[in-house]
């Protein structure tokens, strides 16, 4: 089974808003309310910024927002700063024989 | 506060067993449900889940790497190990291991993540 598919690359200047897509299939994405993103800056660990499809940890501004229609997830960043480049992965499960899916990333750059 | 770390040999020979240990601080393996997960990084890729292991010692592995792998806890409460057999220059990557708030993923706490290099 392939990965969730995001775009490899994004870019957005300061201010601005950005919606990053994760595309899955029937058998995760679409079917589990469970789908989570996760945002990586440059050379350290994944951070969880959204889980459940729409729910925020403490701690994760409420600049990022995200939903789910049919088989595809979106993260949205709102008023871009320097500080929200890295990459974002989405993950999704996928049922008991598969288990966790990850997208293949998307770089965000903050021009 | 809840941190993870990970350790272990970062050279291993084609063919050899792999062999990671998380160490949990700030909370014990077993006391609470949660789903102690590995997660690699191949160089340039994406994030790919191997597998977990629960509080109460259920695994469930990912297909690709089903017949090579095992994750136990250690009766310490503080650790749990990831074992992957007969490795491939596939197989090198930075390894994670995380914390599974759920068995679908929701992984809110990482380790920094120990990268291990396959090479004779």
């Amino acid at each position: 089974q392939s990965a969730l598919t995001q775009p490899a690359s994004l870019s957005g200047s300061p201010g601005q808003s950005i919606t990053i897509s994760c595309t899955g299939s029937s058998g995760d994405v679409g079917k589990y309310n469970l789908v989570s993103w996760y945002q990586q800056p440059p050379g350290q660990a994944p951070k969880l910024i959204i889980f459940e499809v729409n729910q925020r940890p403490s701690g994760t501004s409420n600049r990022f927002s995200a939903s789910k229609s049919g088989n595809t997830a979106s993260l949205t960043i709102s008023g871009l700063r320097a500080e929200d480049e890295a990459e974002y992965f989405c993950c999704s499960y996928a049922g008991s024989v598969v288990g966790v899916m990850f997208g293949g990333g998307t770089r965000l750059t903050v021009l | 506060q809840v941190e993870l770390q990970e350790s272990g040999p970062r050279l291993v020979r084609p063919s050899q067993t792999l062999s990671l240990t998380c160490t949990v601080s700030g909370g014990s393996v077993n006391s609470v449900v949660y789903y102690w997960s590995w997660i690699r990084q191949r160089p340039g890729k994406g994030l790919e889940w191997l597998g977990y292991i629960s509080s109460s010692g259920s695994t469930n592995y990912h297909p690709s790497v089903k017949s090579r792998i095992g994750i136990s806890l250690d009766m310490s409460g503080t650790q749990f190990s990831l074992t992957l057999t007969s490795v491939t220059a596939a197989d090198a990557a930075l390894y994670y291991c995380a914390r599974g708030a759920t068995f679908a993923g929701q992984f809110d706490f990482w380790g920094q993540g120990a990268l291990v290099s396959v090479s004779s």
